[in-house]
């Protein structure tokens, strides 16, 4: 069973540029979340794609945005970077019902916004 | 919204030492209650969880029990070892249609040998 993978391990962009950020979800996992972890913090709630569907959204800008495919695998994409941008993206997989909850988390993907 | 806190590190002991990790929290409803661990470098590892009041969790030597009456859900381990050195997480999971973890700041644990 593979788990959840995510590239690019590292990334230096500057302010203003795009990014994409792409997670591959666990083996018959229907459900992705990203989360953002600066230094020093815990992980805060970006968004969460269910069958494709964007299924809630945590309090970030709408520069921050996903796609999730019909694999189930993601991306995060963050338009017009900032310092702030700067951190840990991480993303879990889940399988989608009320019953099964556990998010199983990639190793993340470390951004640095100069 | 639903909010986590810990108890604050870091956190240095010897091994073989008692450990707990407070934790509690405030959520909507009884949600289930997940401990992760972050080691340097690297993204979250489940540890344990509970699913309901009463529920132990454990893994690992590690143990957390969930207190409906006092929102707690504190992680204890009898004897640590140098390798259990990490950041801990404590974390609620919404009753929502978006199951979102919430997590606090995090405990850093330093075993010295």
């Amino acid at each position: 069973e593979t788990g959840v993978t995510q590239s690019p391990t590292h990334l230096i962009k500057t302010r203003g540029q795009q990014v994409t950020l792409r997670c591959s979800s666990q083996s018959g996992h229907n459900t992705v979340s990203w989360y953002q972890q600066a230094l020093g913090q815990g992980p805060q709630f970006i968004f969460q794609y269910y069958r494709e569907e964007e299924n809630g959204r945590g309090n970030f800008p709408p520069r921050f945005s996903g796609l999730q495919f019909p694999n189930y695998s993601s991306e995060l994409n963050v338009n017009a970077l900032e310092l702030d941008d700067s951190a840990l993206y991480l993303c879990a997989s889940s399988l989608g019902t009320p019953s099964y909850n556990e998010q199983f988390f990639g190793p993340g993907t470390r951004l640095t916004v100069l | 919204g639903d909010s986590v806190t810990q108890m604050e590190g870091p956190v240095t002991l010897s091994e073989e030492a008692f450990l707990t990790i407070n934790c509690t929290y405030t959520a909507t409803g009884y949600p289930s209650l997940f401990w992760y661990v972050q080691y340097p470098g690297e993204g979250l590892q489940l540890l344990l969880k509970a699913t309901k009041a009463d529920d132990k969790g454990s893994n690992k030597g590690f143990e957390a029990t969930y207190r409906k009456e006092t929102t707690s859900f504190h992680l204890e381990k009898g004897s640590v070892q140098v390798s259990d050195s990490a950041v801990y997480f404590c974390a609620p999971i919404s009753s929502g249609s978006a199951r979102q973890l919430t997590f606090g700041s995090g405990t850093q644990l330093t075993v010295l040998p």
